[in-house]
């Protein structure tokens, strides 16, 4: 297994241009969401998906839309970067048995650093 | 507001020696505890975790201890090696897949 995978790994914007960072996983979780890790900050979660065609906010999710159309995919789009999005992101996934059930390790991704300009 | 914290930003260690990383959490909802391992350029990898209904568990090298009297959390490496430097983050969940709290890190460092 590939586990997760990120693309691109490096990536240079100029301010109001858009992109999508691609995740994929293909362990068939369930689970998976997009983190950005700052400095001297802990990862803050941007975006989650409980499943294919769900998705939800989590605790930074403004400048940033995701999509869950498939298990394996979970694509993070940018509409119009701003250097404040400057930022490395992480993508992860786990296994997900429902709410109240036994929370399971999150597998991450080697993480797309963008700078935007 | 609540939030998860590290005692030291770097900690250097002698090869061959144990290490202790520190956590300090102020959420008393929290349940469910992780450690993570970061490597430069690379993403978290889990290490290992502990529910709130246990004190002590153990892994390869490693062992976490949770003490909810006064909301601590440590990690403990024993024999650490070169390939133990990295960053260590604490996590700690309130319930739910989302809500996970990261801590900024402790960067440790193995002198040979």
């Amino acid at each position: 297994n590939a586990g997760v995978t990120q693309t691109p790994k490096f990536q240079v914007l100029k301010t109001g241009q858009s992109m999508t960072l691609q995740c994929a996983q293909d362990m068939n979780h369930e689970y998976m969401s997009w983190y950005r890790q700052d400095p001297g900050m802990g990862l803050r979660l941007i975006h989650y998906s409980v499943g294919a065609g769900i998705t939800d906010q989590g605790e930074v999710p403004n400048g940033y839309n995701v999509s869950r159309s498939t298990t394996e995919d979970f694509p993070l789009r940018l509409l119009s970067a701003a250097p404040s999005q400057t930022s490395v992101y992480f993508c992860a996934s786990s296994y997900y048995k429902g709410r109240g059930t036994k929370r399971e390790t999150q597998y991450f991704g080697p993480g797309t650093r963008l700078l935007v300009l | 507001g609540e939030s998860v914290g590290l005692h030291l930003p770097t900690l250097s260690v002698q090869e061959g020696d144990n290490s202790i990383i520190n956590c300090a959490y102020s959420n008393s909802a929290s349940d469910y505890f992780i450690w993570y391992k970061q490597e430069s350029g690379k993403g978290p990898q889990f290490i290992i975790d502990i529910r709130s209904n246990m004190d002590k568990r153990q892994g390869q090298r490693v062992t976490v201890l949770l003490n909810k009297t006064v909301k601590h959390l440590s990690l403990q490496i024993a024999a650490t090696q070169p390939g133990d430097s990295a960053v260590y983050f604490c996590a700690e969940n309130t319930g739910g897949y989302q809500k996970v709290t990261f801590g900024t890190g402790t960067k440790l460092q193995v002198i040979p």
